[in-house]
């Protein structure tokens, strides 16, 4: 199985200020990655797909980089309601993987 | 409107059984995979099973934790996931997801459903 590693695994963040997720697979991807945002109570919701096309509804704040191994979610300014656990999923290949999750809460 | 609306948690004890639902609306069902993924309290995300389209004849793919104890089916409008030999471990929010397909991620989850595998 691929094993995705995300780092850091907890952010603190101030409203307006970048922030910065990184995500690393065991084997390469390609582009087939996917990220995902669970808020407080819900369930999760598809940001990024293919390494950096945003999902529908998505604000562009959000970005998405990174090929092979590598990869990074960017919030440009971040906003209150973007408080929650962001994971990174390899689409590669079943069975389907997970990071481990970075929750993101505001300082 | 895409809904996707789980059903069927509850708890159960060791070795038991459960079946989950998901009943799905609003997209063209046959042309898309399904999946279910589940959360166990406090951690993160872990993939299940899937299904995919009818034109792939519907094929199924499980995680090598289920496999051989849980079912996944569907039907025109549904899918379900039976579970039969059940674990303290599967205890879980369930949820079942639609693949948009073309690598386009999963674009929408439903609610999720508690699964509570406890004596």
């Amino acid at each position: 199985d691929i094993v995705m590693t995300q780092s850091p695994l907890s952010l603190p963040v101030t409203p307006g200020e970048p922030a910065s997720i990184s995500c690393r697979s065991s084997q390469s991807l390609d582009n087939y990655l996917d990220w995902y945002l669970q808020k407080p109570g819900q369930s999760p919701q598809l940001l990024i797909y293919l390494g950096s096309t945003r999902a529908s509804g998505v604000p562009d704040r959000f970005s998405g980089s990174g090929s092979g191994t590598d990869f990074t979610l960017k919030i440009s300014r971040v906003e209150a309601e973007d408080v929650g656990v962001y994971y990174c999923m390899q689409a590669l290949q079943t069975p389907r993987t997970f990071g481990q999750g970075t929750k993101v809460e505001i300082k | 409107e895409v809904q996707l609306v789980e059903s069927g948690g509850g708890l159960v004890q060791p070795g038991g059984s459960l079946r989950l639902s998901c009943a799905a609306s609003g997209f063209t069902f046959s042309d898309h995979y399904m999946d279910w993924f589940r959360q166990a309290p406090g951690k993160g995300l872990e993939w299940v099973v899937r299904t995919l389209n009818k034109l792939n004849s519907y094929t199924t793919q499980y995680a090598a934790s289920v496999r051989g104890r849980f079912t996944i089916s569907r039907d025109d409008s549904k899918i379900s996931l039976q579970m039969n030999s059940l674990k303290t471990e599967d205890t879980a929010v369930y949820y079942c997801a639609r693949d948009s397909m073309r690598g386009g991620g999963f674009d929408y989850w439903g609610q999720g459903t508690l699964v509570t595998v406890s004596p």
